[in-house]
């Protein structure tokens, strides 16, 4: 399996700020994916982070509001862009090797947004 | 989006039961997930179970699919307190590359 790190683990911000979360793996992977886990909810996907091109958005998510890179094969980050305390949520980078294996996550980012 | 419901959202039993979890899902699927997560932490992985698989075994752990009915039951034996935990379903469709989720049940093992 994957080692999939994240940064911040936890960040508070203040509304109309942006935050921009790290997910680096340990190994190169083929698919990386971002998800959102509002509070008490299950995980919501947001997109799927290509590598060297944009990103793939689930329907009610937007790139303005979540611009997504994805540089090589290890790493990609998501901005979390002019927030407000509905975006508070855990946000969460995944990883899998092949469409027919096992899916990975890394240990999440916290977000409060005062 | 959410593509199928886990039954019951929250299941409460003692220490040494077993505990049984059922997922519903909507669509064909390539395969199923199941994780753990503790009290607002990452998830872990559990198993995968294939579509063209009926049954899957991990340690306490026994998963069963019935992609008839599209549904997949996870059953927990001799459970621990540390079992305390969500647990969610997750399925890749048929044809596509995205993971989606159930929406999790939670359990307590009481000491």
């Amino acid at each position: 399996s994957a080692v999939i790190s994240q940064k911040p683990s936890r960040d508070i911000c203040q509304r109309g700020t942006s935050l921009t979360i790290q997910c680096q793996v340990d190994s190169q992977v083929t698919m990386m994916f971002w998800y959102r886990q509002q509070p008490g909810q299950s995980l919501t996907l947001i997109a799927t982070a290509n590598q060297g091109s944009e990103a793939t958005y689930e329907s009610g998510f937007v790139i303005d509001k979540f611009p997504i890179s994805r540089p090589n094969l290890t790493f990609s980050t998501l901005t979390v862009s002019n927030m407000s305390p509905e975006d508070s949520s855990i946000y969460l980078c995944s990883v899998r090797t092949s469409a027919y294996n096992e899916q990975f996550f890394g240990p999440g980012t916290r977000l409060t947004v005062l | 989006s959410q593509q199928g419901e886990e039954d019951p959202q929250a299941l409460s039993i003692q220490e040494g039961e077993n505990a049984t979890m059922n997922c519903s899902y909507k669509t064909s699927i390539n395969n199923l997930q199941w994780y753990r997560q503790n009290s607002g932490r990452g998830l872990v992985h559990l198993i995968l179970i294939r579509s063209n698989e009926r049954e899957k075994h991990s340690g306490r752990l026994r998963v069963t699919l019935d992609t008839s009915k599209k549904s997949s039951s996870l059953l927990i034996t001799a459970s621990r307190a540390a079992d305390t935990a969500s647990y969610f379903c997750a399925t890749v469709q048929t044809g596509a590359n995205n993971l989606f989720f159930g929406t999790g049940t939670r359990l307590t093992v009481i000491p």
